[in-house]
């Protein structure tokens, strides 16, 4: 069965801290990963990753995808009151596998 | 566990067509939502309901109507379906609270339609 784990389930940091967010992966057929930052109706995208070691940047966020270990990770630097949000890591299999997603809180 | 149901996968209509796509929530989740997929827009709001027979339009409701005779069911119509509106459609509904609040949301696993 597809399925998609998030880690951790929340994360409370302060100001200026570094995050790692973490998603692994079980699906059949993957064809990309994609990260959405969740804050009111509709979760924003971040990232779409398709292949391995090729990191993604913007701004303070990256992303990168190791397809052999089958996980992927969000970085965010620096951290900001604004990134607190939940954080989804989604698979596309043909179908959209979404993981439960990361709450990030991050205190002034 | 929260399990959101979409009743397909894959959906191959034409033109001019009247299609019904239906979600199921087993966790009495009052909110509900219609979203569309399309490569490199990420997630567009179509319709959102917070109550049986409630409904508010998202981004881009036109072309679409919804209809929430049930809790746990949450309804997309396309009245006359058209190519544009090829996409991934997912369902998605979470707990009581403020529409706008930062509770996760729990995802159906999508249906892929495609308009001819």
């Amino acid at each position: 069965e597809d399925k998609v784990v998030q880690s951790p389930l929340s994360l409370v940091v302060h100001e200026g801290d570094t995050v790692t967010l973490n998603c692994s992966y079980e699906v059949t057929n993957f064809r990309s990963l994609l990260w959405y930052k969740q804050e009111k109706k509709a979760p924003t995208f971040l990232f779409m990753l398709t292949s391995s070691g090729i990191e993604k940047k913007s701004g303070r966020l990256s992303s990168i995808l190791d397809k052999k270990e089958l996980f992927s990770i969000l970085n965010i630097t620096a951290t900001q009151t604004g990134d607190s949000a939940v954080y989804l890591c989604a698979v596309d299999p043909n179908d959209m596998r979404f993981g439960a997603g990361t709450r990030l809180t991050v205190k002034p | 566990d929260v399990k959101v149901t979409q009743s397909s996968r894959y959906l191959v209509k034409r033109t001019g067509e009247k299609v019904f796509l239906e979600c199921v929530q087993d966790m009495d989740h009052e909110n509900m939502f219609w979203y569309r997929q399309d490569p490199g827009l990420g997630l567009r709001l179509i319709y959102f309901s917070y109550d049986v027979k409630m409904k508010e339009k998202g981004d881009i409701p036109e072309g679409y109507s919804v209809s929430r005779e049930k809790k746990e069911r949450f309804s997309l119509i396309l009245e006359s379906a058209s190519t544009n509106q090829t996409s991934m459609y997912l369902c998605a509904s979470s707990p009581p609270g403020r529409i706008l609040s930062n509770s996760p949301l729990h995802f159906g696993n999508g249906t892929r339609l495609t308009v001819t």
